[in-house]
C-alpha cells in the first residue's frame, strides 16, 4: 500500500512552453502533497505544500507563476512549470501524507524534465 | 533554520565491515529525524525515524541532541544495502528538510 505515481517520468519541452506533471496517491488519499525538486547530486529541496481544496504554500524564493500547483482532489496534484527555461530542467519528485493521521511522506518515483 | 549536514557524499566500505553515515542537524527545537533510503532506479523510502527507536534492516539510530547527531550505523554492511541515504529533519511544521545525501557502496 501507500504508493505514489507520477507522470511523465520523463519529459522533454522546449524552451517558453509549459509542462504539467502528475503526482497521484494510487492507494490512498492525500490530504497534502509536497513538491520537491533535485538537481545532480544534490538533495531534494521543497518547492511548495500543496492541501487539497486549498492554494499551495510555496517555499522562499519559489516563483508560484512559475510553478504552478494544483490539488483538485485527495488522490491528485499537478505542478505545471510554464514558460519553461532550460535552467528549470531538474528532477521534480512529489510526495504524498495521507489522511489516516499518519505524518509518513511516501514518495513519488520522480519526473525528469528537460528543456532545451 | 532548519539545516542537516551529512558530511560524507561518498561513503565505500567491505561486506561485513561496519558502517555509519553522519548526520548532524541544526534546529533550535526538539526536532524529528529521519534516515530515508534510495536504491538503485527506485524512489525514496523511509528506513526508520528516531521516534521509532527500532531496527531496520539491522539499521539503527540514535538522536544526540548534545552533539546535534543522528547517525546511522549497520554492524555488518550487506552489498544490499549499496544505496544513497538521506538524513532529513522535520521541525515545528510537516515540512521536510534533507541532508544533501550520502552514497553507499558496499563491496564483496
Amino acid at each position: 500500500g501507500a504508493v505514489v505515481s507520477q507522470h511523465p517520468s520523463w519529459v522533454i519541452c522546449k524552451s517558453g512552453t509549459s509542462v504539467k506533471i502528475e503526482c497521484r496517491s494510487l492507494d490512498f488519499q492525500a490530504t497534502t502533497m509536497f513538491w520537491y525538486r533535485q538537481f545532480p547530486k544534490q538533495s531534494l529541496m521543497l518547492m511548495a505544500t500543496s492541501n487539497e481544496g486549498s492554494k499551495a504554500t510555496y517555499e522562499q524564493g519559489v516563483e508560484k507563476d512559475k510553478f504552478l500547483i494544483n490539488h483538485a482532489s485527495l488522490t491528485l496534484s499537478t505542478l505545471t512549470v510554464t514558460s519553461a527555461h532550460p535552467e528549470d530542467s531538474s528532477f521534480y519528485i512529489c510526495s504524498a501524507r495521507g489522511t489516516s493521521g499518519s505524518d509518513e511522506q511516501y514518495f513519488g518515483p520522480g519526473t525528469r524534465l528537460t528543456v532545451t | 533554520a532548519q539545516r542537516v549536514t551529512q558530511p560524507e557524499k561518498l561513503l565505500s566500505v567491505f561486506k561485513g565491515a561496519p558502517v555509519e553515515l553522519k548526520c548532524n542537524y541544526s534546529y533550535s527545537g526538539s526536532p524529528e529525524l529521519f534516515w530515508y533510503v534510495q536504491y538503485s532506479r527506485q524512489r525514496l523510502q523511509l528506513l526508520l525515524r528516531h521516534i521509532s527507536r527500532e531496527s531496520i534492516k539491522g539499521f539503527t539510530a540514535d538522536l544526540n541532541k548534545g552533539e546535534t547527531s543522528f547517525h546511522l550505523k549497520k554492524p555488518f554492511a550487506q552489498e544490499e544495502d549499496s544505496a544513497m541515504y538521506y538524513c532529513a529533519l522535520k521541525g515545528g511544521s510537516e515540512k521536510l528538510v534533507f541532508g544533501k545525501g550520502t552514497k553507499l557502496t558496499v563491496n564483496p
